[in-house]
């Protein structure tokens, strides 16, 4: 099956200091990906919409200027967070769509990464 | 907007047994995609199963299996023979078939299957 790749997994950072978190499509193209939110033991909240070559749709509520989206090319989609905070720790999951093919709905999950801001 | 509803927080069971996961939703669409996604404690999610809403027959995966009510808008999945390696927070999730095609997640189901 298509697989997601996020980098890095886990990620320690001060307050104040921005952090990239990428999310590759490994054996195939993806126009649209998403990124999601996950705080402990909830559900996962869809922060943005990640388009290639075009800017990210963004979820009310969330801060645009505080994480910023780059999809510029069909594999790869960067989240980064601007000067972290405590309580920008959580865990963000990337998800990405085939482009092409038969559409069947189905979205194919990167690992996660884990963000802890000291 | 659409909403996904799972009542059960927490679920336990028995090694072998079978157990059901209920999840209902609320939406104004007529075609779109439901889903079970199970995230174990590597945290990955893991599609289980999909069902398209034109579709009156359940979809069914080796041991998963679900019963879709379309117009009471539920969607259990049932889980048979259950193994300990289903252990997992299991997640239903809604998808209209087209448009931005954005998942929305139930609150999620903590299964633990015991020995």
């Amino acid at each position: 099956g298509a697989v997601v790749s996020q980098h890095p997994s886990w990620v320690i950072c001060k307050s104040g200091t921005s952090v990239k978190i990428e999310c590759r499509s490994l054996d195939f193209q993806a126009t649209t990906m998403f990124w999601y939110r996950q705080f402990p033991k909830q559900s996962l909240m869809l922060m943005a919409t990640s388009n290639e070559g075009s800017k990210a749709t963004y979820e009310q509520g969330v801060e645009k200027d505080k994480f910023l989206i780059n999809h510029a090319s069909l594999t790869l989609s960067t989240l980064t967070v601007t000067s972290a905070h405590p309580e920008d720790s959580s865990f963000y999951i990337c998800s990405a769509r085939l482009t092409g093919g038969l559409n069947t709905g189905e979205l194919f999950f990167g690992e996660g990464s884990r963000l802890t801001v000291l | 907007a659409q909403t996904v509803t799972q009542s059960q927080p927490e679920m336990s069971v028995q090694e072998a047994e079978t157990v059901t996961l209920s999840c209902t939703y609320d939406t104004s669409e007529n075609n779109y995609y439901l889903f079970w996604y199970k995230q174990p404690p590597s945290r990955q999610m893991i599609l289980v199963i999909r069902q398209e809403a034109y579709k009156q027959q359940n979809a069914t995966e080796n041991r998963f299996s679900v019963n879709f009510q379309k117009a009471a808008k539920s969607f259990s999945l049932k889980i048979s023979d259950s193994q300990l390696g289903d252990t997992a927070m299991y997640f239903c999730a809604f998808m209209k078939s087209s448009g931005a095609q954005k998942l929305v997640f139930g609150q999620g189901t903590r299964l633990t299957i015991n020995p």
